[in-house]
């Protein structure tokens, strides 16, 4: 199956830094998203990007799907992004959405 | 939370009785999952269902099994609870694109 790697997997930043996470998957895709597990263990959708770039606030993402990568960017840093970020992607509709191990960010005041 | 309620919130349970945890969604979605989430392993899918009475195994399915007999009910049956069980359960629909996640059952087996 459909192979998905997160790097790195722990980062630790102060306040105000900025962060670039990767997520490398193993075969064509024509769905991604990455998502946000707050401290408290909720699952948030940041991003559906199976292609391209797009922007929500201080976050922003970025698919090459020739490539076979993507990056989530965040800027300035606030102690709220701390937390869990996971990509997921799907082959096909009707295939199954694999999620990568993560990686786990923290942020200091 | 896209209308998806998971219950129980939180159940412990001996090894070798059976358990079920019920997902119910609101907004007449096609597709459904259960993932379970394990430090180290991140979210690794269970079953998933494509439609009533369609349903297809995950990464995760041995000792698992999954009924869909309503748009609205994913019901996910662990028929003799082992320790390696021991686990937060999320269910999840999509809608359009996007995956979004209940709240997660926090199970434990004894």
């Amino acid at each position: 199956g459909i192979q998905v790697e997160q790097s790195p997997p722990d980062l630790i930043l102060q306040e105000g830094a900025n962060s670039t996470l990767r997520c490398n998957f193993s075969d064509s895709v024509n769905n991604l998203q990455w998502f946000h597990q707050n401290p408290w263990g909720q699952l948030i959708n940041l991003f559906y990007i199976p292609s391209g770039t797009k922007q929500n606030g201080r976050l922003s993402a970025t698919t090459v799907a020739t490539e076979r990568y993507s990056l989530l960017y965040i800027s300035s840093s606030q102690t709220t992004d701390s937390g869990v970020y996971f990509c997921a992607v799907e082959r096909g509709r009707d295939d199954k959405i694999i999620f990568g191990k993560g990686t786990r960010l923290h942020i200091l005041p | 939370d896209a209308g998806i309620t998971q219950s129980p919130r939180h159940k412990v349970t001996e090894t070798g009785t059976p358990v079920t945890l019920r997902c119910h969604q609101t907004e007449n979605h096609r597709y459904m999952y259960w993932y379970r989430q394990d430090p180290g392993h991140g979210l690794r899918l269970i079953h998933y269902s494509y439609g009533v009475k369609d349903t297809d195994k995950g990464e995760v399915s041995d000792g698992y099994s999954v009924s869909r007999s309503k748009t609205e009910d994913f019901l996910l049956t662990l028929e003799s609870a082992t320790s390696s069980q021991t686990s937060v359960y999320f269910c999840a629909i999509s809608a359009g694109e996007k995956l979004f996640f209940g709240s997660g059952t926090q199970l434990s087996v004894l």
